[in-house]
């Protein structure tokens, strides 16, 4: 069964600081990894996916997120951070028939 | 404009009760998903379906329902069945149910027992 781990709860960053929410994968085969965003009351925005190709994949909103095989992680980075970054992040894992799976999210706090 | 709706945006449910929730999506997909969200936690797959009149169970179908028949509509059903109901709700959608395509999330129903 795939999973997908979002270790830290809360990742806290003073305004202009770079970022990172880390995520790693467990699944058999080829991962297809995908990061949203989740703003309060709110159904979830897409930011960027890894399917193939380079590893450093870059999305919406400046974020980017780097693919490491070896490590089995997909971490999301900025290299300045906002203070309307702050929401809740979701990594997932997406298997070859289609099924999603998510991390329990991790919330960004950026502050001024 | 295109998109993805669901109401209400808050849903009061009594003690033996089934409620109906609504996901209606404009965006011409194949595939549409339902999602429950508790705190703390990441979201769990209810039901999907990739195509008209077809859906599969999820992860955690047991005391929910789901029907399909028109392209667009997606809506589920909260039975009594289902012991502890309270959570946010959020439909999906994807042009198809394949590894690689993006879901698209509409803003979600919350549910409430009283």
């Amino acid at each position: 069964a795939q999973s997908v781990a979002q270790p830290e709860d809360q990742v806290n960053v003073a305004e202009g600081n770079p970022l990172t929410v880390k995520c790693t994968y467990s699944v058999s085969g080829n991962p297809y990894l995908f990061w949203y965003v989740q703003y309060p009351n709110r159904g979830l925005q897409f930011l960027l996916k890894y399917i193939t190709g380079d590893n450093l994949v870059k999305g919406s909103y400046g974020f980017e997120a780097e693919f490491n095989k070896s490590q089995t992680s997909f971490h999301l980075k900025k290299p300045s951070a906002l203070v309307s970054d702050s929401a809740l992040y979701f990594c997932a894992v997406r298997d070859i028939a289609g099924k999603s799976t998510f991390g329990d999210g991790t919330t960004l706090t950026v502050k001024p | 404009d295109g998109g993805i709706t669901q109401s209400p945006k808050y849903l009061f449910r009594k003690e033996g009760q089934n409620v109906t929730l609504s996901c209606e999506q404009n965006l011409n997909h194949d595939a549409m998903y339902w999602y429950r969200q508790d705190p703390g936690q990441g979201l769990r797959l209810i039901y999907y379906s990739q195509i008209v009149n077809d859906f599969q169970k999820g992860d955690i179908a047991e005391g929910y329902s789901v029907s399909r028949e028109k392209k667009e509509s997606f809506p589920l059903t909260v039975t009594s069945a289902q012991k502890n109901p309270t959570a946010f709700y959020l439909c999906a959608s994807s042009t198809t149910s394949g590894f690689t395509e993006t879901q698209y999330f509409g803003p979600g129903t919350r549910l409430l027992v009283l």
